[in-house]
């Protein structure tokens, strides 16, 4: 089996500053995805990638840059914090578009 | 955009009881449904998909897909406490190896 770490598990930001979120896969999967989840709501995808190099913009990408330098690798840039930011950030990944496998989550918070 | 509903938001049972949960979609070319389940603090963890008209049934789980109506329900049969988590409908519109997430129904299997 494989396993998809997130870091950091908690993220505690100012207003207005740039944090970086990092996803890690051993699954040697091709496609992984970033996503939203805010309390009471769905995920929301804001970015994935089906290869290394490759970026492809979700729903709610406005406010964030993503980076896939490594295939086991996926980072997530929230280019300027917002208070109205606060919710889980989930990776995922997959082989073929099949069954998605999750990290554990990073949750931000933004003071 | 491709939407996803889920009801009831939230659901309790007692232990050995069944729980049903419902799923709609908007569109009825949808490729596959996948539930996933999701325990507090954890990323979602996928149960059981389905692809034909039908239903599919794999333990204590029972899917129903119903493509006319963009109905899914699924069933958990002789409901446990462990059985307590968020549960999220998702549904892939499309080969581009995208799913589109409900917002969850949150689970309480009472002793």
């Amino acid at each position: 089996g494989g396993i998809i770490t997130q870091t950091p598990k908690f993220l505690i930001g100012q207003e207005g500053q740039k944090l970086t979120l990092k996803c890690q896969q051993n699954f040697n999967h091709d496609t992984m995805y970033w996503y939203r989840q805010d309390s009471g709501k769905g995920l929301r995808l804001i970015y994935y990638s089906i290869t290394e190099n490759d970026l492809q913009k979700g729903d709610l990408s406005e406010g964030y840059d993503a980076s896939r330098e490594k295939k086991s690798s996926f980072s997530l840039t929230v280019t300027s914090a917002q208070k109205n930011e606060m919710a889980v950030f989930l990776c995922a990944s997959t082989l073929g578009g099949y069954e998605q496998y999750f990290g554990p989550g990073t949750r931000l918070t933004v003071l | 955009q491709e939407k996803v509903q889920q009801s009831p938001e939230s659901l309790i049972v007692p232990e050995g009881a069944m729980s049903s949960l419902n799923c709609t979609f908007s569109n009825s070319a949808s490729q596959s449904i996948w539930w996933y389940q999701q325990h507090p603090g954890k990323g979602p963890e996928a149960l059981i998909s389905i692809f034909s008209n039908g239903n599919k049934k794999e333990g204590r789980l029972t899917v129903y897909l119903n493509r006319a109506s963009l109905h899914v329900s699924l069933h958990i049969r002789d409901s446990q406490p462990s059985d307590s988590a968020v549960y999220l409908c998702a549904v892939s519109f499309g080969g581009n190896n995208k799913l589109t997430f409900g917002q969850g129904t949150v689970l309480s299997v009472i002793p």
